[in-house]
């Protein structure tokens, strides 16, 4: 199996606190994902890096920020979390022509 | 923009049968991969099979087999010989390069949600 941490596994917060999720791979993969998955909408993503530094958004990237400083290391910010960014948060790694490798999730509930 | 389309929420199968979990999509590219994960409750996606659009064969992994009609854009998932581990969401995807950014752009479907009866 790809090598992918997800931190933390659970996470329960309060409305308009900031929240960071790791994403720690050790497959030296060149590109990065962050996901969300909620019922009825399948994965959608976030935001990916293609490279230390470079990342881009997704297609629903209102309320998240995220930074790679190191090839391993894919952080993704909720500003001021909001109810509606309860979710189950996935990342995900890939190389050149190859599927995605998924970590475990992270669900984070924002009360 | 590329679409995948899922039109079964909900399946169910005996125990030892041969279900097909069906799968569209929507492109205008010649070159492309199809993938199936499946999300067992323990909530992990697995990769299941993999398609590349260039090849006509249809992929095999153990029970599980694709019918790849690219003409069609159609990509449906048969498992044989159905157990009751194989209950799970399963997710459609398609991925392609782009070309523009050098990265790789990945649509999922909406999943279907397998059962398994005993």
């Amino acid at each position: 199996d790809a090598g992918i941490t997800q931190s933390p596994r659970h996470k329960v917060t309060e409305t308009g606190t900031p929240v960071t999720l790791r994403c720690h791979q050790t497959e030296n993969h060149r590109y990065m994902y962050w996901y969300r998955q909620d019922p009825g909408h399948g994965l959608r993503l976030i935001h990916y890096s293609y490279g230390v530094k470079d990342t881009d958004k997704g297609e629903v990237s209102d309320g998240y920020s995220v930074s790679r400083s190191k090839t391993e290391d894919f952080l993704l910010t909720l500003e001021s979390a909001t109810s509606s960014q309860t979710s189950v948060y996935f990342c995900a790694i890939s190389d050149t022509n190859q599927p995605q490798h998924f970590g475990d999730g992270t669900r984070l509930s924002i009360l | 923009a590329q679409t995948v389309t899922q039109s079964q929420p909900e399946m169910s199968v005996q125990e030892a049968e041969t279900v097909t979990l069906s799968c569209t999509y929507d492109t205008s590219e010649s070159n492309y991969y199809l993938f199936w994960y499946k999300q067992p409750p323990s909530r992990q996606m697995i990769l299941v099979i993999r398609q590349e659009a260039y090849k006509q064969q249809n992929a095999t992994e153990n029970r599980f087999s694709v019918n790849f009609q690219k003409a069609a854009k159609s990509f449906s998932l048969k498992i044989s010989d159905s157990q009751l581990g194989d209950t799970a969401m399963y997710f459609c995807a398609f991925m392609k390069h782009v070309r523009t950014s050098g990265t790789y752009k990945y649509i999922f479907g909406t999943g279907t949600r397998l059962k398994v009866l005993a």
